[in-house]
């Protein structure tokens, strides 16, 4: 089966800029997820949907970052404006559902806000 | 706030030598997994225990989960140079068994 795919692979903008990545989830995984990874640390959960709803947004920043699963499937994160420690390489993942179902990462997207 | 401490941070062993690394939390968890990640690749999923005092083996990784499942250990025997990358292990909590990280250990095994 193909895996979970995210572009772009690499990111480089200045702060104040905008940015969205894009990722498309395993077929027929109901459940995504997008996760900020620091450098030296490990990833940190942003956003996770079921279907095209939000279960949990808890650890967005969301007076600059937004995400989007309109139609169940692919999803869009964006980041308006950047500052310096947004950072990272973010992860999407996917499942077959919630609870107890392996998660599949893509490769991510590594952001580089000068 | 659940935390998920690993331990040791770094590793750099030699090839063919044993070693383990820890995951420890004061928090119970429903589950939990093990990833490898390599650089610029997203974590793969190596093994998820269950049960309190289970024990899964996957080749020469040995996978543990506390009795009080609140901790986990994994062990590898006879390291190899293919072994080098990040441990993530991730605790699922909640109704939605959201998955709480660690900060991995970086294992460096060298020929």
């Amino acid at each position: 089966e193909a895996g979970v795919a995210q572009s772009p692979r690499y990111k480089i903008i200045e702060k104040r800029q905008s940015v969205a990545f894009w990722c498309n989830p395993i077929s027929g995984h109901a459940t995504l997820y997008w996760y900020q990874q620091i450098l030296g640390q490990g990833p940190k959960l942003l956003i996770q949907f079921q279907n095209n709803g939000v279960v949990d947004d808890s650890q967005l920043p969301k007076d600059r970052f937004s995400a989007e699963r309109l139609k169940g499937v692919d999803s869009t994160l964006k980041i308006q404006p950047a500052k310096l420690e947004d950072s990272a390489v973010y992860l999407c993942a996917s499942s077959l559902q919630l609870a107890g179902y392996p998660l599949h990462f893509g490769n991510g997207t590594r952001l580089t806000v000068t | 706030t659940q935390l998920l401490e690993q331990s040791p941070q770094f590793l750099s062993i030699q090839e063919g030598e044993n070693l383990t690394v820890y995951c420890n939390s004061s928090s119970v968890f429903s589950s939990l997994q093990w990833y490898r990640q390599e650089p610029g690749e997203g974590p793969v999923l190596l093994v998820t225990v269950v049960t309190g005092g289970e024990v899964k083996k996957l080749k020469r990784l040995t996978f543990q989960f506390g009795d009080a499942r609140k901790d986990s250990s994994l062990h590898i025997t006879a390291a190899q140079t293919g072994d080098t990358g990040l441990y993530l292990c991730a605790g699922a909590t909640g109704s939605q068994g959201n998955l709480i990280f660690g900060k991995g250990t970086k294992l460096s095994v060298k020929p």
